[in-house]
C-alpha cells in the first residue's frame, strides 16, 4: 500500500469556523508533512512531523494548528481563516531521513475555500 | 538562500516527440533532486529521486541526469505520449532536514 489519503476532498468554510483537515498513510512512515499550494504555483512547506513530533514550523500562523496523534494519523486544524488561505492542501509522508531523503509520497490534497 | 528555477514555464509537443525539461539551483550543495507530476487539481506523484552522488537516474521513458557543479537537471522524456501532459516539478533537499525547495513547474502538453 503506498497511498496517501486525505479526507475532504473540498471544503468550504467561513471565516469563523473551525475545521480540521485530514490525513492518514498506512506505509510505515515516520516523517509526515503539510503543504500549501495556490493556483499555478509550487507546493509550500508548512510543517513536518518526524516520530510523532514537530520538527519544521515553517512560520505559520497560529490559526492552522497540526496535530500528529500516532504514526499514521496527521491532522490540520483551521480556525479563524482569511480568504487568502484558500488553496490545496497537500500532506506527504516518508520514511525518517537517514542522512539522506527518502521520496515522499503525496495525498491527493483538499481544496480548501474560505468566504 | 536556495532558489529553484524551471524553464520552460510551459511546453506544447506533438505526440512522439522527445523531449527536455530543465531545472536550475543556485545552491551546489544539495542532498538530492526529485522530479515530479502533478495533474491539475491532484497532488504530486514522484517520478525519479537522484541522490547528490548519482549522475542519473531512468524509470522507463524517463531519464533524469543531475550535474551538481553546474547546478542543473535535467528530465528527458522519450516518445511522448497524451498522458504524459502534466506539471512537472523538481525539488531540491539542501540538508538533513526533510525540507524540499520546490520550482515552480513546466506545464506540458502533449498533441495526439
Amino acid at each position: 500500500d503506498t497511498e496517501v489519503t486525505q479526507t475532504p476532498k473540498h471544503l468550504v468554510m467561513g471565516m469563523t469556523n473551525k475545521k480540521s483537515l485530514k490525513c492518514e498513510q498506512h506505509m510505515g512512515h515516520r516523517a509526515m508533512y503539510w503543504y500549501k499550494q495556490k493556483a499555478k504555483k509550487p507546493p509550500e512547506l508548512m510543517f513536518v512531523y518526524s516520530y510523532e513530533k514537530l520538527s519544521i514550523n515553517e512560520s505559520v500562523p497560529s490559526r492552522f494548528s497540526p496535530e500528529c496523534p500516532n504514526s499514521s494519523l496527521l491532522n490540520l486544524h483551521l480556525h479563524a481563516l482569511q480568504p487568502e488561505d484558500s488553496a490545496l492542501y497537500l500532506c506527504a509522508s516518508s520514511r525518517p531521513s537517514l542522512g539522506y531523503q527518502e521520496t515522499q509520497y503525496f495525498g491527493p490534497g483538499t481544496r480548501l475555500l474560505v468566504l | 538562500k536556495q532558489e529553484v528555477t524551471q524553464i520552460p514555464a510551459a511546453l506544447s509537443v506533438p505526440e512522439g516527440e522527445n523531449l527536455v525539461l530543465n531545472c536550475s539551483f543556485t545552491d551546489s550543495a544539495i542532498y538530492n533532486l526529485q522530479w515530479f507530476r502533478q495533474d491539475p487539481g491532484k497532488g504530486l506523484t514522484s517520478l525519479l529521486l537522484i541522490q547528490s552522488s548519482q549522475r542519473e537516474q531512468t524509470s522507463g521513458r524517463l531519464n533524469a541526469s543531475l550535474d551538481k557543479s553546474s547546478g542543473r537537471s535535467t528530465l528527458y522524456i522519450a516518445a511522448s505520449q497524451p498522458g504524459d501532459s502534466a506539471t512537472y516539478l523538481c525539488a531540491v533537499q539542501e540538508d538533513s532536514s526533510y525540507k524540499l525547495i520546490f520550482g515552480s513547474g513546466t506545464r506540458l502538453l502533449v498533441r495526439p
